[in-house]
């Protein structure tokens, strides 16, 4: 089945010591998403890429940066994390084009990230 | 700006019992309007969407319409199951830009 796939599953990392998070996908989608998301809340853009263009979004604080490398995967690196940071963070995908707007987007499962 | 107001949970409901939680928004635009579904440690599921206003979207017994002239997109289902216990979460889409609303826990008692 075509699926976003996130690792790991559960990330433990230290304060301060830098971490990447993965995400691939099958479904051949031109947009990959990384959300955080904490207890109970919405999920949060984080930022967005459109074929190999970034988009962060203007509250992204800078110690989030991402990378794709090719269509199939995208990894989010906390520089520094701290404690505030501790979260699920969610990949997503879409199909997008100037044609085909407002396409629903397609989950991974989520890495869970904790900071010791 | 653009925004997404869901009803809050949790929402307790014997097994069978009809189910309403109440999505409302604000946007500039015609959205796309969705319901995902977050089961216990996992991603966000597509539940249903809706393209345009009057559309009704569909899936797994839950319906919502798309009601620009309320500007809601309410989630229904006649008959809920104890497997239908999870976190909804509404939301709309302008572009490539989705937006969601805090999520509404429901819980399904047997």
């Amino acid at each position: 089945d075509a699926m976003v796939i996130q690792n790991p599953r559960y990330q433990v990392t230290q304060f301060g010591k830098p971490v990447t998070l993965s995400c691939s996908q099958t479904l051949n989608h031109n947009v990959m998403y990384w959300y955080q998301q904490k207890s109970s809340q919405a999920p949060k853009l984080l930022f967005h890429y459109y074929d190999k263009d970034f988009n962060n979004e203007a509250d992204t604080p800078d110690n989030f940066q991402s990378r794709r490398p090719n269509t199939s995967f995208c990894f989010l690196d906390i520089r520094s994390p701290g404690l505030g940071d501790a979260a699920m963070y969610l990949c997503a995908t879409s199909r997008g084009s100037a044609a085909r707007v407002n396409q629903p987007q397609h989950f991974g499962d989520g890495t869970r990230l904790s900071i010791l | 700006g653009n925004s997404v107001t869901q009803m809050e949970g949790p929402v307790t409901l014997s097994e069978e019992a009809f189910l309403t939680i109440n999505c409302t928004y604000t946007a500039t635009g015609y959205p796309s309007l969705f319901w995902y579904v977050q089961y216990p440690g996992e991603g966000l599921q597509l539940l249903l969407k809706a393209t345009k206003a009057d559309d009704k979207g569909s899936n797994k017994g839950f319906e919502a319409t798309y009601r620009k002239e309320t500007t809601s997109f309410h989630l229904e289902k006649g008959s809920v199951q104890v497997s239908d216990s999870a976190v909804y979460f509404c939301a709309l889409s302008l572009g490539l830009k989705y937006i969601f609303g805090t999520g509404t826990r429901l819980k399904v008692l047997a």
